[in-house]
């Protein structure tokens, strides 16, 4: 059983278009993240949401615009697409811990997106 | 600003020889520790966690981690590594509630 997964894996696709990116998590967990790994493997959180709303929103341009149509998933849209915006896209969700206990927040993440612009 | 070093970029060994990835992060108040593990061409995979209790804690493949307060730090070790620990590592911390903040990662080479 896939946890959380990610359509498509690759995507190959010309400076100035349009695409997206969907992620889908079979987890039942509340949040789910972006996230966006470099040329040198640097991974950066892009955004966060918690039930459909967003919580964190990083310095990220707003030709990308997330949105989460249900809390299972959280599609990321690309405008007039440029060079640097190549690299792996990881989706990831986690759930918090009971109140009282540990804050659980392990993340699971999704196999990733590699996005070529050309 | 809050932010996790990784010491070493690009770790080099023979198989059998002990390791050591060094991580130190700069957060003030309760952390989650952790540690991935991305084999070449794959997705992050979790290799162990720290949330509280014992400071020193097993991951899967024969991997440990221990928390040290007082430094700030999380290194991981592994007492003999195999080929097929060729991957790049990641350090992460969180706060409740937030997402990761990842180190730049280190690149382990083993050598058969």
């Amino acid at each position: 059983d896939t946890a959380v997964s990610q359509t498509p894996k690759y995507l190959v696709t010309q400076m100035g278009n349009d695409k997206s990116i969907k992620c889908e998590q079979n987890l039942g967990h509340d949040t789910m993240y972006w996230y966006k790994q470099d040329s040198k493997k640097f991974l950066k959180i892009m955004f966060s949401y918690n039930n459909k709303e967003l919580i964190i929103n990083e310095t990220v341009p707003n030709r990308f615009s997330p949105k989460s149509p249900d809390k299972a998933h959280l599609n990321l849209h690309i405008n007039s697409l440029e060079l640097g915006d190549s690299a792996v896209y990881f989706c990831a969700s986690s759930q918090e811990g009971e109140k009282g206990g540990p804050p659980y927040n392990e993340q699971f993440f999704g196999p990733g997106t590699r996005l070529t612009v050309l | 600003a809050q932010s996790v070093s990784q010491h070493n970029h690009h770790v080099i060994l023979s198989e059998a020889a002990s390791l050591e990835l060094g991580c130190n992060y700069s957060y003030g108040g309760t952390v989650n520790l952790f540690w991935y593990v991305q084999y070449p061409g794959q997705h992050l995979q979790l290799l162990l966690k720290y949330f509280s209790g014992d400071p020193l804690v097993k991951g899967i493949k024969g991997f440990e981690a221990e928390f040290i307060k007082s430094k700030f730090s999380f290194n991981l070790r592994k007492p003999s590594v195999q080929w097929s620990d060729t991957a790049e590592y990641f350090c992460a911390v969180s706060q409740a509630g937030t997402a990761l903040i990842f180190g730049k990662g280190t690149t382990l080479s083993v050598s058969s």
